[in-house]
């Protein structure tokens, strides 16, 4: 039962380029939506969040668009550079808060120099 | 920068044997959590836990499964009779209010179950 969905494994962008990662969630309770990034051999990252009562929200080089009604999240980074590199979790929660995070399985991401 | 330590990173064991996790959250954080990771799989929540009792936590956390804070800076994760699928990383957090979404996560203790 995938409640978040990342429907890519990998994504291979060009550094300086907008690096784009979707995610889709199927569990209308869901309210708050948090993108968190993955080195190999270390813990996630928190990256960016965004309450449902937005549609935006942005951080220096990563924005976070929601689109409530197709639930429906993307996470923009641009532009993207090397240390981009890493595995990219997009995790939603009921309640507003990270009690009982749910994680999609993750997306690969490669910024190719 | 204060960081969630973990030990062991790597811990291998026989089936039906106890396993103890351990976490060292960051000092000032009120609410803990335990999460593990299959290999090629997703995060996975297994447990919360808040002012010394668990608040919420998946299907995954049977009956095998429990956690401590035996003191004032360890949480520890216990898995009382292991199996094969316990196999995984096991993922400590923390964060300092339920409501901010912003979990640290510890590097990991991965669990190898023969």
């Amino acid at each position: 039962d995938q409640q978040v969905k990342q429907n890519s494994p990998s994504l291979s962008v060009q550094e300086g380029r907008i690096s784009i990662l979707n995610c889709d969630y199927t569990n209308s309770m869901f309210d708050y939506f948090l993108w968190y990034k993955k080195y190999p051999a270390e813990g996630p990252t928190f990256l960016i969040s965004i309450s449902s009562i937005k549609d935006k929200n942005e951080d220096g080089r990563f924005t976070v668009f929601l689109n409530k009604s197709a639930k429906h999240l993307s996470l923009h980074i641009v532009p993207s550079q090397p240390g981009d590199s890493a595995v990219y979790f997009c995790a939603a929660s009921p309640g507003g808060g990270a009690d009982g995070l749910t994680f999609g399985k993750g997306t690969h991401l490669i910024i190719q120099p | 920068e204060p960081e969630v330590t973990q030990t062991p990173s790597h811990q291998v064991t026989q089936m039906g044997q106890e396993v103890i996790l351990r976490c060292v959250p960051i000092s000032n954080h009120l609410y803990f959590y335990w999460y593990r990771q299959i290999l090629g799989q997703k995060v996975e929540f297994l447990v919360s836990f808040y002012n010394n009792e668990i608040s919420e936590k998946s299907e995954i956390f049977d009956d095998q499964f429990s956690v401590e804070r035996p003191d004032g800076s360890n949480f520890t994760l216990k898995i009382r009779s292991t199996k094969l699928e316990d196999s995984a990383m096991y993922f400590c957090a923390s964060s300092w209010a339920v409501n901010t979404g912003e979990l640290f996560f510890g590097e990991g203790s991965r669990l190898t179950v023969l």
